[in-house]
């Protein structure tokens, strides 16, 4: 298993561009993922999704969006992007929300908008 | 409510033990517990459920506090490969996990 899969892996945008960022997990979970982590800070949840065709917000969802057609792919979207989303992105999985199942987590995609 | 992480960071020399405390002011569900190293992803340590359940991984170890909804993470006889980010990641019924700031570790020889 490749488990959960990011790319690009880094990105240099310029502001008021946008681009997709993307997710594939091969774990067969239903429960996917989008963090944001500053530097040396921890993680935020930017948004979530519980199944195929299911996405809710997290804490910071403004200026992303995403989508969910298949199990396996959760993109991220960012429109207009500005300095302040400058930052690593997380995509992680897990098979259930809550203990004892835990959050599996890509490789990451570091992203800077000039 | 983000949980607060206590060092924020630490520098112990290899075989020297150290105490990371993550605290929330809300009733959790359970604390789970994350290493990162530099450039790299979070890596899954332990899940600890109510109930003052205590777990281990290699010589790290963890307990669950539920009357002060507090966990600690204990680092034993500590590695070089300790070093890192430690997080803790705090669940509260029916939500999602809120990470902590972090508490960096630095195992020195």
């Amino acid at each position: 298993n490749a488990g959960v899969t990011q790319t690009p892996k880094f990105r240099i945008l310029k502001i008021g561009q946008s681009m997709t960022l993307q997710c594939t997990q091969d774990m067969n979970h239903n429960y996917m993922y989008w963090y944001r982590q500053d530097p040396g800070m921890g993680l935020k949840l930017i948004y979530y999704s519980v199944g195929a065709g299911i996405t809710d917000k997290g804490e910071v969802p403004n200026g992303y969006n995403v989508s969910r057609s298949t199990t396996e792919d959760f993109p991220l979207r960012l429109e207009l992007a500005a300095p302040s989303q400058t930052s690593v992105y997380f995509c992680a999985s897990s098979y259930a929300p809550l203990a004892p199942y835990e959050q599996y987590f890509g490789p990451g995609t570091r992203l800077t908008v000039t | 409510q983000q949980p607060v992480q206590s060092p924020q960071a630490v520098i112990l020399r290899e075989g020297e033990d150290a105490v990371i405390n993550c605290s929330s002011s809300k009733a959790l569900y359970s604390v789970h517990w994350y290493r990162q190293k530099h450039g790299e992803a979070p890596v899954f340590l332990m899940i600890l459920l109510k109930g003052g359940e205590q777990k281990g991984h290699e010589k790290i170890s963890a307990s669950f506090n539920e009357k002060k909804q507090q966990s600690s993470l204990y680092l034993t006889a500590s590695q070089l490969s300790y070093s890192g980010t430690y997080f803790c990641g705090t669940q509260r019924p029916g939500n999602k996990l809120t990470f902590g700031g972090g508490t960096r570790v630095l195992v020195k020889p």
